[in-house]
């Protein structure tokens, strides 16, 4: 079936370092989202992108989709610890189907 | 406050035993959906469901079973066939524009 690759699976970070996780697919993508679970929680959604070469900013956190929607990455900038727990991609193959998750990147972050 | 509430939040099955977890929405979502979680493995998609009475199989739909014969429920029995049950199992809801929204999910465990 269609799979999904994310990078790294762990990163431990020093409290204000950056952090970036990357999530790559062999077929172009209909959308990509990203979610973030903190330990013990349930998945929480944090933005959609859509558009070839798109970038998106919340705060300290950067998304960015490939120009062939194939690939994309979040950065978070300045990491503090309530960044940690995993973060996910999740694409979908076309409009309105389902979604495939990645395996998920768990940051944690060393005060 | 609209939302996903799975219920319970802990679960102990026996060997042979089938059991069902509930889960409800009040966000008048058409889609739902139910993923198991184990450590280090993401999200996999077990049944989803697009509209009321239909459903589809996911990537490991093997050993468990789902009605939707109203909008706002979508309960998952796992069967005594499911050979490796423990697992953290989240039920999801989607509506246009978003991402999925999840409940706060469900331990079970094999006793």
């Amino acid at each position: 079936g269609q799979q999904v690759m994310q990078i790294p699976q762990y990163q431990h970070v020093q409290e204000g370092e950056d952090f970036t996780t990357y999530c790559n697919s062999s077929t172009t993508l209909s959308n990509i989202q990203w979610y973030k679970q903190r330990p013990g929680g349930h998945p929480v959604f944090l933005i959609q992108l859509v558009k070839s070469g798109e970038v998106k900013k919340q705060k300290r956190l950067t998304f960015q989709f490939g120009e062939a929607k194939k690939n994309s990455s979040l950065h978070i900038t300045a990491t503090q610890t309530t960044d940690v727990g995993t973060y996910f991609c999740a694409v979908s193959y076309n409009q309105g189907g389902k979604l495939i998750f990645g395996q998920g990147t768990e940051l944690s972050v060393k005060p | 406050d609209g939302g996903i509430t799975q219920s319970p939040k802990y679960l102990f099955r026996k060997e042979g035993q089938n059991v069902t977890l509930s889960c409800e929405q009040n966000l008048n979502h058409d889609a739902m959906y139910w993923y198991r979680q184990d450590p280090g493995q993401g999200l996999r998609l077990i049944y989803y469901s697009q509209i009321v009475n239909d459903f589809q199989k996911g990537d490991i739909a093997e050993g468990y079973s789902v009605s939707r014969e109203k909008k706002e429920s979508f309960p998952l029995t796992v069967t005594s066939a499911q050979k490796n049950p423990t697992a953290f199992y989240l039920c999801a809801s989607w509506g246009t524009g978003y991402g999925y929204t999840f409940g706060s999910g469900t331990r079970l465990t094999v006793v």
